[in-house]
C-alpha cells in the first residue's frame, strides 16, 4: 500500500513568520512530488513541483527533497494571513504516470 | 480558457437514485482524473483517462461507479444506485503538455458537492 503521510495540524504561524509543512512517503519508488494548496471549500491548486533531492526554491517557497529519507517538505517564508489553507503533498512513482496519491493535508493557520 | 468545468456544483439525492456527475477538461488537455474528497480518507484518485481511454480504474470503489469518455471534451462520472457513504466532493482534473508551469500539472474543477441521503 502505497501512502503519503503528513501532519494534519493545524499548524499555526504567526504573520511574517516562516511556515514548515512536511510529508513522509512509503513507496522509495516515487518519482515526482508536489504540493498543493487547498482554501476551504475550493479545488486544490498546485504551487510547487520537485523531482530530484535538494532544495527548490520558487518565491517565497521552497520544497525540500531527500529521496534517502523518503521526506519532502514545503516551506513558506513570510508568512501572509492569505496563506491560510491546507497544504496537500502528492506523489506519483515511475510507471503511473498521472496516478497522484495524496496526503490527507496539513491545515496552515497564518495569524496576522 | 474557462479551466475545467463540472456539472452539477451540488447535488443532493435520496439513497439508490442514479446519479451522473460531468466534466469538460481544458481544451487540449490529453488527460483526464475523477477524484473523491472526504475529510476521513482525504482525496482518492477514482479513475483517470488518456486520449478517452481508461488506463486505471483501481480506485473506483465499487461496479457501482462507472466512468466514461465518450470524446476529448466530455466525460461522466455515474454512480447507480447511490448509497450515503458516496457523500463527499467529486473533482474532475485535467493534464495536458504546456498547459501550466509544469508539463504533469493537473488543473483541477471546481468539484461536485454529493449529498445522498
Amino acid at each position: 500500500q502505497k501512502e503519503v503521510e503528513q501532519n494534519s495540524g493545524p499548524l499555526s504561524v504567526p504573520e511574517g513568520a516562516i511556515a514548515s509543512l512536511n510529508c513522509t512517503y512509503s513507496d522509495r519508488g516515487s518519482q515526482s512530488f508536489f504540493w498543493y494548496r487547498q482554501y476551504s471549500g475550493k479545488s486544490p491548486e498546485l504551487i510547487m513541483s520537485i523531482y530530484s533531492n535538494g532544495d527548490k526554491e520558487d518565491g517565497r517557497f521552497t520544497a525540500q527533497l531527500n529521496k534517502a529519507s523518503q521526506y519532502v517538505s514545503l516551506l513558506i517564508r513570510d508568512s501572509q494571513p492569505s496563506d491560510s489553507a491546507t497544504y496537500l503533498c502528492a506523489v506519483t512513482h515511475r510507471g503511473s504516470q498521472g496516478n497522484l496519491i495524496f496526503g490527507k493535508g496539513t491545515k496552515l493557520s497564518v495569524k496576522p | 480558457d474557462a479551466g475545467v468545468i463540472q456539472s452539477p456544483r451540488h447535488e443532493v439525492t435520496e439513497m439508490g437514485q442514479e446519479v451522473t456527475l460531468r466534466c469538460k477538461p481544458i481544451s487540449g488537455h490529453n488527460s483526464l482524473f475523477w477524484y473523491r474528497q472526504t475529510m476521513m480518507r482525504g482525496l482518492e484518485l477514482l479513475i483517470y483517462f488518456n486520449n478517452n481511454v481508461p488506463i486505471d480504474d483501481s480506485g473506483m470503489p465499487e461496479d457501482r461507479f462507472s466512468a466514461k469518455m465518450p470524446n476529448a471534451s466530455f466525460s461522466t462520472l455515474k454512480i447507480q444506485p447511490s448509497e450515503p457513504r458516496d457523500s463527499a466532493v467529486y473533482f474532475c482534473a485535467t493534464q495536458g503538455y504546456g498547459g501550466g508551469r509544469y508539463d504533469d500539472e493537473q488543473f483541477f474543477g471546481p468539484g461536485t458537492r454529493l449529498t445522498v441521503l
